[in-house]
């Protein structure tokens, strides 16, 4: 079946250290890719996304490539902020199901000043 | 204005009561969403509706009950509450099944 694997938290970095938060998924046929924030006290806000191989969505800072033969999907920023401390999940919509978004367990990132 | 907007944004309630979350989206979109998110953070779809119809219905306890009265409201009634219900619940919309807006969520505590 579908699904997303990623790495477990919490990571942990001071003010403008490099980020990289890993995404693998597994998935039949070419899956939409997608790194959603969650803010604590908040819902969960789409950060970018990728539609389909070698796309690379990015916002705010954040980027992340979507890598069709290794199957990832890592978000990475290259000076982390003290207000990107949040939980960050990674999720998939497959082709076959339009309306199904399926997210990994979340990493939960800390910045320190 | 509020994309996706849910209440109440807490709900305690006991053992055995039946409750309702409800949800309202102003954006438009033609298809809503429930989610659970437990205490590890763990996100999984519980239903979804496309113009009042519902599309997805995972494997949930049919204590629970969706219902989508137009394309901008989808609300979730709960019946005989049990401790393990307790979670936070997220409505969440989009278009054409791309990404989603995500409403603040609804803590619901069942003692």
């Amino acid at each position: 079946g579908n699904s997303v694997t990623q790495m477990e938290g919490p990571v942990t970095l001071s003010e403008e250290a490099f980020l990289t938060i890993n995404c693998t998924y597994t998935a039949t046929g070419y899956p939409s890719l997608f790194w959603y924030v969650q803010y604590p006290g908040e819902g969960l806000q789409l950060l970018l996304k990728a539609t389909k191989a070698d796309d690379k969505g990015s916002n705010k800072g954040f980027e992340a490539t979507y890598r069709k033969e290794t199957t990832s999907f890592h978000l990475e920023k290259g000076s982390v902020q003290v207000s990107d401390s949040a939980v960050y999940f990674c999720a998939l919509k497959a082709s076959d199901s339009s309306y199904k978004l399926i997210f990994g367990s979340g990493t939960r990132l800390l910045v320190r000043p | 204005d509020t994309a996706v907007s849910q209440t109440p944004k807490y709900l305690v309630t006991q053992m055995g009561n039946d409750k309702s979350i409800k949800c309202e989206q102003n954006l438009g979109h033609d298809t809503m969403y429930w989610y659970k998110q437990d205490s590890k953070k763990f996100l999984k779809i519980m239903f979804s509706y496309n113009n009042k119809e519902l599309i997805i219905n995972e494997t949930v306890p049919n204590r629970f009950s969706p219902k989508s009265p137009d394309k901008a409201h989808l609300n979730l009634h709960i019946n005989s509450l049990e401790l393990g219900d307790s979670a936070v619940y997220f409505c969440a919309s989009s278009q054409d099944g791309q990404g989603g807006r995500f409403g603040s969520g609804t803590r619901l505590t069942v003692v």
